[in-house]
Parts: C-alpha cells; sequence; structure tokens
C-alpha cells in the first residue's frame, strides 16, 4: 500500500541543523511532486516545501526561505528536508506528503509525521 | 499571500445531523490553467490530515459520499450530509493556486 515514512526528528539547539527524511513505498516515487507541511504543537497546518517529480523546480515559504532544503533521490525513493539556522519558531511535527498525480496542487496522502524540537 | 478564512472555528452536532464549514479566500482561487485548487482535509485527533476533497468538489478514493464540497471563486463549503462519530477532528481547507500554499485555521467538529 502507499505510505511514506518520516525520520530524522529530534531535539537540536537554536542555531543548529537536522535533517529529515521521508521513505516513500507503493507507488513510483519519481512520478510525483512531493512536499513537506509541518504543524506547531497545538497549532494549524503550515505548508513548508514542494520539489517537482525530477527534482528540478523548488518552491518555500517565506518563513523557511535561504535556511532549509528540500531534495529528492529518486534512484531510492527518498525525500529529504535540510533544515539549518534553527530557531524556536521551527519547532512542529513535519510531515511529509505526496502531491496529486495529474494536478499536484493538493496533497493527496500523508506520513504520520517526525517531531522537531529547537531548544536550548 | 492569500489568507483563507474558515467559518466556524468550531462546531458541536448530533450525531446523525448535517454539518458544514465555509472557507472563503481572500482573492479568486482560479489558476491561470483554469482549474481551482481548493482542497479539504481533516485531522482525526492524533492522527496526520488525510485528504477528503479536491478541486473543490472531487472526493478522494475512499472517502464516504457523506462527505461533498462546493463553491467557486473565493467561497466554498465542505459538507457532512449526516455526522458520524468517526468525523470527530479538525477540518481544513487549502488553496494550491498560488504560492505559498495556505490552510484556513482549521474548524473543530466535535458531537454535542
Amino acid at each position: 500500500q502507499v505510505q511514506l515514512v518520516e525520520s530524522g526528528g529530534g531535539l537540536v539547539k537554536p542555531g543548529g541543523s537536522l535533517r529529515l527524511s521521508c521513505a516513500a513505498s507503493g507507488f513510483t516515487f519519481s512520478d510525483y511532486y512531493m512536499s513537506w507541511i509541518r504543524q506547531a504543537p497545538g497549532k494549524g497546518l503550515e505548508w513548508v516545501s514542494y520539489i517537482s517529480s525530477s527534482g528540478s523546480t523548488t518552491y518555500y515559504a517565506d518563513s523557511v526561505k535561504g535556511r532549509f532544503t528540500i531534495s529528492r533521490d529518486n534512484a531510492k525513493n527518498s525525500l529529504f528536508l535540510q533544515m539549518n539556522s534553527l530557531r524556536a519558531e521551527d519547532t512542529a511535527v513535519y510531515y511529509c506528503a505526496r502531491c496529486g498525480h495529474y494536478y499536484y496542487n493538493y496533497m493527496d496522502v500523508w506520513g504520520k509525521g517526525t517531531t522537531v524540537t529547537v531548544s536550548s | 499571500d492569500i489568507v483563507m478564512t474558515q467559518t466556524p472555528l468550531s462546531s458541536p452536532v448530533t450525531l446523525g445531523q448535517p454539518a458544514s464549514i465555509s472557507c472563503r479566500s481572500s482573492q479568486s482561487l482560479v489558476h491561470s490553467d483554469g482549474n481551482t485548487y481548493l482542497s479539504w482535509l481533516q485531522q482525526r485527533p492524533g492522527q496526520p490530515p488525510r485528504l477528503l476533497i479536491y478541486k473543490i468538489s472531487s472526493r478522494f478514493s475512499g472517502v464516504p459520499d457523506r462527505f461533498s464540497g462546493s463553491g467557486a471563486g473565493t467561497d466554498f463549503t465542505l459538507k457532512i450530509s449526516r455526522v458520524e462519530a468517526e468525523d470527530v477532528g479538525v477540518y481544513y481547507c487549502m488553496q494550491g493556486t498560488q504560492i505559498p500554499w495556505t490552510f484556513g485555521q482549521g474548524t473543530k467538529v466535535e458531537i454535542k
């Protein structure tokens, strides 16, 4: 079945770095755009970034632009989010999500999320 | 950025009764390709979000037909025809028409 499993979350100090991974299975990963979305504790959803199926196109929310980098390895069915210069406000559950097939402007499958805590 | 505003923020409903959530965008969600990228997601307590509806009214695979979406331009609605206990959770609208993609604040559906 279609599955997305995030990993790499944890506790990091302000200014530190973390790399999140998302392992995809059950579908042809290289055919789909992919996205990261986050949810701060007790808050709503915030779109973070997306990447095209080939990896050639990426977009970011202003709140993470210049600090976060999305990438993918289609040979390994994996999505990544490199997070640098982390701030307390980056504390959240980070979800990996698959974008729609014919229209990529929505997320149709979500992982369970990985928790990132930025604190000294 | 496009601001998505949901009403109500909380909706106590009786089992078996209908429920309706409104979502309004600060500008038209009609994309240059002619499509309107408005989707609805459900987040049950302790669970990740789940897609219910995409492109205003297309129900995603496996979603019960008691869920329906409608609207156009800047005004959209999610309806649950008869609320069941498993429908408890927070519902979000999301626009994918313009970067950055943005979500509504969420509407909490609970049983009276």
